[in-house]
Parts: structure tokens; C-alpha cells; sequence
């Protein structure tokens, strides 16, 4: 079983807030991502790290930003939080399994900017 | 570039009937995976199933079965005596070999009637 822990799980602030997601893994895995995904919508990659101090941006264009300073912590920050930032945001971890990368996801954060 | 396409918005299905949710691709990469994860209400994404392009047999987790065709691009799940606890989205999504990017389809809606 994935060990993948989110926090909040729900998120209400008003615009301008500087806001923290929080993403911890206890599996040691290297690999790591965010997902942005909007109500009944698909999921799309916003950041990945490849392992401690390593970030990258996503496909998806995004105000936030992450840091990887332990393996098992990936957090992301969004310095003045917006309307258009309210989403659901789900962090991931992966691993090698059965011939490929196999990503475990957290419970996902549902954030609304008020 | 890669792409998923789920058509179908939503599906109904009676208990104990099985079920097929469609999935086609695209991609110019001879060599990539493809996946299904299952998305309750309550937000978390869960792993169901994976097929590696160049598998030559269709894969089976338990009641989760893959109907690879690759002529044609598709990668339709099929889940045999549904239950009502399989009432939930169901996303079909991809990665090309070497790419940390699992790109998603827009998912769809399965509701189990009793």
C-alpha cells in the first residue's frame, strides 16, 4: 500500500494569502509530482522532481512553486494565492514496479481562493 | 504529441454486469505504457491497471482487464461484475518510455445502479 499523506485535505483562503501544500511520502521513493486538476477534469502535470534539490516544471503552466530538500517532503507554495488558482492539487510518488514507473497518488488538497 | 481520448461522459451499468470504458491514443513513440486509475468522490486516485506497448498479452488485475489493441490505438478497460463501490471517474492515461509525463484523458463517469 502507497504511503502518501496531503495536508489540508480542504483549503479555504481569500487572494493575496501566501499558502503551503503539503506532500510526504514514506516509501523512499525518488520520483515525485503535482497535479493540478480542475473540477471533472483531467489531471495535468505541473512540477516533478527526479530527487532531493531537483525541480521541474510540468506541462501545465503554474504561479507555484516547489522545493525538494528531503527525499520524503515536496511541498508546494503559492506566494499570493488567486481565484483562479481554486483546484484540486494532488501529489504523487513513483516507483518501479512490473516493468514501469508506477505513481501513487495522496489524497489530493482541494483548494478555494475566495 | 501525446494525447488521450475518452468520449464517453458518463456511463450507467446495472451490478454484477460488466462494463467497458474506451480509451484511444496517439502518440509517434513506438515505445510507451498506458494506464487506468479510478477516482472516488473523495478525490484520491487510485491504480488499477497498466499495459506496456510492446506486451504481447492483454493485462488482468482481478476484475480489471485491458483490451489492448494497438492498431488502433486503443486501450479499453473493461471491469467484469461491477460493484457498487466501482461506481466512481475512471481516467485512462499514458507515458512515453524516458518521459516522466503521464498524460491524462478527461476521464469519465461510471455509476453502478443496484
Amino acid at each position: 500500500e502507497a504511503d502518501i499523506y496531503q495536508t489540508p485535505r480542504y483549503l479555504v483562503i481569500g487572494t493575496g494569502k501566501k499558502i503551503t501544500l503539503e506532500c510526504s511520502q514514506t516509501m523512499g521513493h525518488d520520483k515525485m509530482y503535482w497535479y493540478q486538476q480542475d473540477p471533472g477534469m483531467e489531471l495535468h502535470l505541473i512540477h516533478y522532481s527526479y530527487g532531493v534539490n531537483s525541480t521541474e516544471k510540468g506541462d501545465l503552466s503554474s504561479e507555484s512553486t516547489v522545493s525538494r530538500i528531503r527525499t520524503e517532503h515536496f511541498p508546494l507554495t503559492l506566494e499570493s494565492a488567486r481565484p483562479s488558482h481554486t483546484s484540486q492539487y494532488l501529489c504523487a510518488s513513483s516507483a518501479f514496479r512490473d516493468a514501469t514507473y508506477e505513481q501513487y497518488f495522496g489524497p489530493g488538497t482541494r483548494l478555494t481562493v475566495t | 504529441a501525446q494525447k488521450i481520448t475518452q468520449t464517453q461522459p458518463g456511463m450507467f451499468v446495472q451490478e454484477k454486469e460488466a462494463v467497458t470504458l474506451d480509451c484511444t491514443y496517439d502518440t509517434s513513440d513506438p515505445s510507451y505504457g498506458l494506464f487506468w486509475y479510478k477516482q472516488p468522490s473523495s478525490g484520491e486516485m487510485i491504480f488499477l491497471i497498466y499495459q506496456g506497448s510492446y506486451d504481447q498479452q492483454n493485462a488482468t488485475e482481478g476484475r480489471y482487464s485491458l483490451n489492448f489493441q494497438k492498431a488502433r490505438k486503443s486501450a479499453n478497460l473493461v471491469i467484469s461484475a461491477s460493484q457498487l463501490g466501482d461506481s466512481a471517474m475512471y481516467f485512462c492515461a499514458m507515458r512515453e518510455d524516458g518521459s516522466e509525463k503521464l498524460v491524462f484523458g478527461k476521464g469519465m463517469k461510471l455509476t453502478v445502479n443496484p
